[in-house]
């Protein structure tokens, strides 16, 4: 999974709970993303960034809230969880270099919101 | 209507079939179109990407654009049981936003 690693793996939590999800890659990319899939809407992208402490909004962005102090760590927080926010998140790297931005994915983080 | 669309199949075929996979969009501006292919619980891996029309080839896929169309296709011949995965189509306009479709489960049968 091209250096990338997401933890926790799998996490099972409560409505109304704060819970953070981190990545962390070894390759050095400008671009880090966070996406949720969920069936039937594919790759949603939830926040992205360009840069450490530059970071922008994706189209489901709602409920979460990102932050990046270090090039490789790139964490997602849900700031209280939902039921809706059940779901498989990826990160994803890219050089910010490339055209178009060939994305590379990390494992995956399934959240379970009961 | 979304950007992308993309039938979810599931698509069950033989060892050995033909199998097309396909995408319509609706934003004129995308430029690049590429297929990843994620296998069960793991991420998604670019498989290949093509520029604007025409054809790409590479080894045992194909993948098509037809921009007039606003339709993309990535075929695969003598399909083996390996690539039983989820594939899903994206989208770019060139710079580092990328539209996915929802992505078609396959199943190859040995």
């Amino acid at each position: 999974d091209a250096g990338i690693t997401q933890s926790p793996r799998h996490k099972v939590t409560e409505t109304g709970t704060p819970v953070t999800l981190r990545c962390h890659q070894t390759e050095n990319h400008r671009y880090m993303y966070w996406y949720r899939q969920d069936p039937g809407h594919g790759l949603r992208l939830i926040h992205y960034s360009y840069g450490v402490k530059d970071t922008d909004k994706g189209e489901v962005s709602d409920g979460y809230s990102v932050s990046r102090s270090k090039t490789e760590d790139f964490l997602l927080t849900l700031e209280s969880a939902t039921s809706s926010q059940t779901s498989v998140y990826f990160c994803a790297i890219s050089e910010g270099r490339g055209v178009p931005e060939t994305q590379y994915f990390g494992p995956g983080t399934r959240l379970l919101v009961l | 209507q979304k950007e992308v669309e993309q039938d979810p199949g599931p698509l069950s075929v033989p060892e050995g079939a033909i199998v097309s996979l396909n995408c319509t969009y609706s934003n004129s501006a995308f430029q690049y179109f590429m297929w990843y292919r994620q296998y069960s619980r793991k991420g998604p891996e670019l498989l290949m990407y093509t520029y604007s029309s025409g054809n790409k080839e590479d080894g045992r896929f194909t993948a098509q654009v037809d921009k007039s169309s606003k339709y993309i296709s990535l075929f695969i011949r003598d399909s083996q049981p390996s690539d039983s995965a989820t594939y899903l189509c994206a989208m770019n306009t060139g710079g580092f936003k990328t539209i996915f479709g929802a992505g078609t489960r396959l199943f190859v049968k040995a």
